[in-house]
């Protein structure tokens, strides 16, 4: 059974940074692109980008190209995202998903909250 | 960059009503189109891919179309269950963007 286990909530204060992990299971992570998604209630979805774990290519979107960077360990099948110079703007609820045209798989999401 | 814009932003619907939501794309995506189902508290689900071809296990009473620019969800019959917000995706090419997002709410 594919599960996308991600890391608990944080709480940060603004100007700091934040890694948060999606641990993948019943499959390999070099098998698909791990993409990352916001969610903010009164905003929608944003896609953020994606890292393909088998080589490490990354693809961002244009808003989130200094603020967002993906990793990924093959070792432990996990995928990281690291988001740097927190603002109020970033406390969201931020999923992984290893999503195709025919697969859809999510985390559970973590709540980032960045608060002074 | 594309930009993906929905309509209605939200609308209000009884039991057994048919919907259609829209999605417009600023330049041509062809069928690179996805639709997402997100109820509160939920990651979001895959519905629809490649424009109009229903995903594993999602109900028939959803249908999408479209072609280029300008895309429908379609649910005939809507069930109290399908109260959410949907969304549509550029797929396939990155910018993978979504759209705005429709709230359908049951009367």
């Amino acid at each position: 059974e594919v599960q996308l286990q991600q890391s608990g909530p944080e709480l940060r204060r603004p100007g700091s940074s934040v890694k948060l992990s999606c641990k993948a299971s019943g499959y390999s992570i070099t098998d698909y692109l791990m993409h990352w998604v916001k969610h903010r209630p009164e905003h929608g979805l944003e896609w953020i980008g994606w890292i393909d774990p088998e080589d490490g290519e990354t693809k961002y979107a244009q808003k989130f190209q200094s603020k967002a960077t993906l990793t990924a360990d093959t070792s432990s099948n996990t995928a990281y995202m690291q988001l740097s110079s927190l603002t109020s703007e970033d406390t969201a609820t931020y999923f992984c998903a290893s999503i195709t045209t025919t697969r859809d798989y999510w985390g559970q999401g973590v709540m980032v909250t960045v608060s002074s | 960059n594309i930009v993906m814009t929905q309509s209605p932003k939200s609308m209000s619907i009884s039991v057994g009503d048919r919907v259609t939501m829209n999605c417009k794309a600023s330049q041509n995506v062809g069928n690179n189109i996805a639709w997402y189902q997100q109820k509160p508290g939920q990651s979001p689900k895959l519905l629809i891919y490649y424009a109009s071809n229903r995903y594993t296990g999602v109900p028939d009473r959803f249908t999408g179309g479209g072609y280029g620019t300008d895309f429908t969800l379609t649910i005939n019959s809507v069930q109290a269950e399908d109260a959410a917000f949907y969304y549509c995706q550029r797929i396939y090419n990155s910018p993978w963007t979504f759209g705005g997002g429709t709230k359908l709410e049951l009367k």
